[in-house]
């Protein structure tokens, strides 16, 4: 079936290390997106790349790195200068300006 | 600037009663798209609809209905005959047609009390 697929659902990061969430889709879809959910907050734009080899900062990129080598594959590296990295983040996907299809999150907690 | 504004941070309603959820944006394009999500607990946002600018005519799904006035930049969402399952948070959306960024609002959660 196609969708996009995150993982993991749930992660722990001690103080001082990167982690990566992973994110891939078989949509053939051009763009993806990862978004940070804090209560209350609403969905934050962090990356999001168009093309292959290209990305673009979002909103709140500081402490966020990405890459987008495949067109399927959209990794997200939290690293240690993301200073309160605790949040669901959520990795989606479109195809031009249609319907975005949303994977079922990774959460980040800090240990 | 583009902006996609939420102003009911929380609403709850009696089962069977009508609800609007409100969706107002903010844009200078010409030619845009609008959406609502839902996010059940679960997490993973589910599409409901999508608009062009071009298209103001009002769309009816079921229960659900949209409302979408350029006069007022406004994309208001109702829930006809609430049900429990109705209980979620809902996200309206804008994207530019020059550009793939989907810019959302902060959301209305929805409580639908039996």
């Amino acid at each position: 079936d196609g969708g996009i697929t995150q993982s993991p659902k749930y992660l722990f990061r001690k103080e001082g290390q990167n982690v990566t969430l992973s994110c891939e889709q078989n949509l053939n879809h051009d763009a993806m997106y990862w978004y940070r959910q804090d209560p209350g907050q609403g969905l934050r734009l962090i990356y999001y790349s168009q093309i292959v080899n290209d990305f673009q900062k979002g909103d709140i990129a500081e402490g966020y790195s990405v890459s987008r080598e495949k067109k399927e594959s959209f990794p997200l590296t939290v690293t240690s200068a993301q200073k309160n990295p605790t949040a669901f983040y959520l990795c989606a996907s479109s195809f031009g300006q249609s319907e975005a299809f949303f994977g079922q999150g990774t959460r980040l907690t800090v240990v | 600037a583009q902006k996609v504004t939420q102003a009911q941070t929380e609403i709850s309603v009696v089962e069977k009663e009508d609800v609007t959820l409100d969706c107002v944006y903010e844009t200078r394009d010409t030619t845009y798209y609008l959406f609502w999500y839902k996010q059940p607990p679960s997490g993973e946002l589910v599409f409901l609809i999508r608009r062009n600018s071009f298209d103001e005519q009002n769309e009816i799904s079921g229960r659900y209905s949209w409302n979408f006035q350029k006069s007022t930049s406004s994309f208001n969402f109702t829930i006809t005959a609430s049900q429990v399952v109705d209980s979620a948070v809902y996200f309206c959306a804008l994207v530019l047609n020059r550009d793939d960024k989907i810019i959302f609002g902060k959301g209305t959660r929805l409580h639908i009390l039996p």
